[in-house]
């Protein structure tokens, strides 16, 4: 079956901009998350989705990050007046269900640069 | 100190050869762990989940030592495809179901 996607796959934008990041999980998978990769470093966790509710969004940096999941499936991770330092790969995962006994299967991610 | 702490490398080994690969975690309450695999410019995915009893497959063997807060990775008779970033990564149930990556080990395989 298909695996999670992400949109855009690239990302370039300018300073101060706003932009959005479109995660289509896996289908059937209720939980949902949002991690974000720089170079050289393991992807860290920003928010993460049970259903439409964020049940954890303890790693988002600072008040410009959101991310929403309306209908529970497709999840927007939203970035208002974008920072050269927001310049990484946003990788999105989706499993099952919640708990760490369930595998988190990543989308090819969104490299978003900041120029 | 991180939470998950791994040594960058590279490793450079031959085709065959044996490569072992450490991680140390430092939240005495982390619950379940994990190996993922990373190709250049691709998305983790999972190599292998990691028991308290020691598991294998196939050519990869993981070990967990609790009271250390250490985990393995062992790769047997590497082929080149073994070439990739290996992360170490745990879930702490104090955290929710969030995963707390390494920062990686970098294995290059070469014939």
């Amino acid at each position: 079956g298909a695996g999670v996607s992400q949109t855009p796959s690239n990302k370039v934008t300018e300073k101060g901009k706003y932009v959005e990041l479109r995660c289509d999980p896996i289908s059937g998978h209720t939980a949902l998350y949002w991690y974000r990769q720089s170079l050289g470093q393991g992807p860290e966790f920003l928010i993460y989705f049970q259903g439409t509710g964020a049940a954890d969004d303890s790693g988002l940096p600072n008040d410009r990050f959101f991310a929403v999941r309306p209908e529970g499936s497709v999840s927007t991770l939203k970035i208002q007046r974008t920072e050269r330092g927001d310049s990484a790969v946003y990788l999105c995962a989706s499993s099952f269900a919640a708990g760490g006994q369930y595998t988190q299967y990543f989308g090819p991610g969104t490299r978003l640069t900041v120029l | 100190r991180k939470e998950v702490e791994q040594d960058p490398g590279p490793f450079n080994v031959p085709e065959g050869a044996t490569v072992a690969f450490n991680c140390t975690y430092s939240n005495s309450a982390s619950q379940s762990f994990f190996w993922y695999r990373q190709d250049c410019r691709k998305e983790p995915k999972l190599l292998m989940s990691v028991y308290s009893s020691g598991n294998e497959d196939g050519r990869f063997t993981a070990q967990l030592n609790r009271a250390s807060q250490y985990i393995s990775l062992l790769i047997r008779d590497s082929k080149l495809s073994d070439s990739a970033t290996y992360l170490c990564v745990v879930n702490v149930m104090e955290y929710g179901n969030k995963l707390v990556f390494g920062a990686g080990t970098i294995l290059r395989v070469k014939s």
